[in-house]
């Protein structure tokens, strides 16, 4: 099983400011068949990047993702008062998916 | 409208059985991969199954397996999740959800307490 460590465990940041994540996976992932998923409490988990770096339909540009391998970044480029939130890597390159821990970005 | 609208949460004792049920509707079912995800009191998201469009690859988490049973009907845009020998660590808030890329739709979830 492919273990995903997420940093920092915690983000605080003001609205405007530039958020970085990251994920690293305990060995390579597959095609880097890496998604990135934002979840509120209460509310339906949302796909915001897939295969490493594409956008899922209606995400605004502001959110972007890279990496390969066993490194992969989720970069907010200027955050929106609805973009706090937990953020969580999954990959999907096996067999058995798992997902990150996750990362909170609250507000500084 | 797009959606998928999980059914079927209860409270079970331990050892017991319990079937969810999502209902999908506003788009194409059977181009999708779908997936189950739970989220237990307290804790992150947790994968625990997938099914391809056609049905015939699905996966599980070591968790669930040979416990539970992922399944999907196209016709009836359905998916289904059989969870048997549940255990008080099933506990949690299971979400249905899934993408035919870039779309992608998930629902609110389930509500599903495994206790004596």
């Amino acid at each position: 099983e492919i273990v995903l460590t997420q940093s920092p465990g915690t983000l605080s940041l003001s609205p405007g400011e530039r958020g970085t994540l990251s994920c690293r996976a305990s060995q390579s992932v597959s095609n880097n068949y890496v998604a990135w998923y934002q979840h509120k409490p209460g509310q339906a988990p949302r796909l915001l990047i897939y295969g490493a770096s594409s956008r899922a339909t209606g995400i605004p540009d502001r959110f972007s993702g890279s990496g390969s391998g066993t490194d992969f970044t989720l970069t907010i480029s200027r955050l929106e008062p609805e973009d706090f939130a937990v953020y969580y890597c999954q990959q999907y390159g096996s067999s058995v998916f798992t997902f990150g821990p996750g990362t909170k970005v609250d507000i500084k | 409208e797009v959606q998928v609208v999980e059914s079927g949460g209860d409270l079970v004792q331990p050892g017991g059985s319990l079937r969810l049920s999502c209902a999908a509707s506003g788009f194409t079912f059977s181009n999708y991969h779908m997936n189950w995800v739970r989220q237990a009191p307290g804790k992150g998201l947790e994968w625990i199954s997938y099914i391809s469009p056609s049905g015939n690859t699905v996966y599980y988490a070591d968790s669930v397996r040979g416990r539970f049973t992922i399944s999907r009907d196209n016709a009836k845009s359905s998916l289904s999740l059989q969870m048997n020998s549940l255990r008080a660590e099933d506990t949690a808030v299971y979400f249905c959800g899934g993408n035919s890329v870039p779309a992608a739709i998930w629902g609110q979830g389930t509500l599903v307490t495994v206790s004596s």
